[in-house]
């Protein structure tokens, strides 16, 4: 079964610092890897997504991702911090196991810009 | 930009009672879902529907549950009798297809549902 890992509950950046946000996956088949972001009191919007084109994937507001294949992870950075980048961030992977129907999400990570 | 909706944001109830959750799709997507999250924990599948029938559902989705397209728009999500522990807030999400590349799921707001 798929599953996803995030190592870190909570990241503190200042703004105008690089972020990084980890996440490692486990799927016995070619993945579809996915960043979402959940600001407070909002739903869930798609930050970026892998699907087997090119390994390093950009997404919206300047985040981007790299699919390694061989350590299996899609960590998720930013050059800079904003601080309107506060929010949680949530890794998810689907796979043919499922059909790609079902999405297996990781435990979040909280992200904290202070100024 | 089409994006998916939910209604109501926020649902209080009463054990025991039957609630109904409505979303609607984006308009071209044929896939729908329910997903939920508990307060503080992972989100959760909990369906998939295309073509009028559930096509995958989790252990958590037990006779409880139910879902259903009334109309070529809404699609919903029924609790018959609910419990304390359904408490949580419920996302409804579309998708294309499920190709990939083309399985992106899209997600509304959610309704936070509340049961006392």
């Amino acid at each position: 079964a798929q599953s996803v890992t995030q190592l870190d509950s909570h990241v503190s950046v200042s703004e105008g610092t690089p972020v990084l946000l980890r996440c490692n996956y486990s799927s016995s088949y070619s993945p579809s890897l996915f960043w979402y972001v959940q600001h407070p009191n909002k739903g869930l919007q798609l930050l970026l997504k892998y699907t087997s084109a090119a390994t390093l994937v950009k997404g919206i507001n300047g985040f981007e991702a790299e699919f390694k294949k061989s350590e299996t992870s899609f960590h998720l950075t930013k050059p800079s911090a904003h601080m309107s980048d506060a929010a949680e961030y949530f890794c998810v992977v689907s796979d043919q196991e499922t059909g790609f129907q079902k999405l297996v999400f990781g435990t979040g990570t909280r992200l904290l810009v202070s100024p | 930009e089409p994006e998916v909706t939910q209604t109501p944001s926020h649902q209080v109830t009463q054990m025991g009672q039957e609630v109904i959750l409505r979303c609607v799709p984006i308009s071209n997507h044929l896939y729908f879902y329910w997903y939920r999250q508990i307060l503080g924990q992972k989100v959760e599948f909990l369906v998939s529907f295309y073509n009028n029938e559930i096509s995958e559902k989790s252990e958590i989705f037990d006779d409880q549950f139910s879902v259903e397209r009334p109309d070529g728009s809404n699609f919903t999500l029924k609790i018959r009798s609910t419990k304390l522990e359904d408490s949580a807030m419920y996302f409804c999400a579309s998708s294309e297809t499920t190709s990939k590349g083309t399985d992106t799921q899209y997600f509304g707001p959610g309704t936070r549902l509340t049961v006392l």
